[in-house]
């Protein structure tokens, strides 16, 4: 099956500091979403992206849904110490039988 | 509060054991899901059900079954456990099939000697 290319891995950053990560595919597809997983938890959708050159927030969260429908984009601003977790994006393909394929998730870790 | 709730957190079975890995949702949801989340690879599909009785192949169905006897129940079997099936799995529910509003479970680590 197929599989969305996240971007970086892990990131090990300094509490205030902001946060970008992207995800990319070789495909189109018509949805995007991101989730957080927290450490012994199951995923938990953030944002969900449903138009192309769409930017949606959720507090210091912002998502955008890339104009080429093949990528999409997740910024923190000003990290605070319970952003630590597992993040990763999901899409729905543009044909295909709607099933949700995640990306590989980007682990991000506040360093003291 | 809706919730997903799987019987286990961790799990540790020999190889070639039968495993049973239940999950329960109070939401009157439709479609269930299973997954499995190895580091590196993300969240990938096993199997899902959209409906009591019936179950689709996810990506990487072999080496497992599931069964969907009522509608909030959804189980994975591993009908002879490897080592190569040691991993986190994942419980999800959803109304829709595309899954906008997915609630996952909290995870059973799973661990075969």
């Amino acid at each position: 099956g197929q599989q969305l290319n996240q971007s970086p891995q892990s990131m090990f950053i300094q509490e205030g500091e902001d946060v970008s990560m992207n995800c990319t595919s070789s495909s189109i597809f018509n949805t995007w979403l991101w989730y957080k997983q927290d450490p012994g938890e199951g995923p938990v959708l953030l944002i969900a992206l449903y138009k192309a050159g769409e930017l949606t927030s959720n507090g210091r969260l912002t998502a955008q849904f890339g104009i080429t429908r093949k990528d999409s984009f997740l910024n923190i601003s000003a990290s605070i110490p319970s952003d630590v977790g597992i993040y990763f994006c999901a899409g729905i393909p543009r044909f295909g039988n709607e099933k949700l394929t995640f990306g590989t998730g980007t682990r991000l870790t506040i360093i003291p | 509060d809706v919730k997903v709730t799987q019987s286990s957190r961790y799990l540790v079975k020999r190889t070639g054991e039968k495993v049973f890995l239940e999950c329960v949702q109070d939401m009157d949801h439709e479609n269930m899901f299973w997954y499995r989340q190895d580091p590196g690879l993300g969240l990938r599909l096993i199997y899902f059900s959209y409906d009591v009785k019936m179950k689709e192949k996810g990506d990487i169905p072999e080496g497992y079954s599931v069964s969907r006897e009522k509608k909030e129940r959804f189980s994975l079997i591993l009908e002879s456990a490897s080592t190569n099936q040691t991993s986190m799995y994942l419980c999800a529910s959803s109304l829709a099939l595309g899954g906008r509003m997915k609630f996952f479970g909290p995870g059973t680590r799973l661990t075969v000697l």
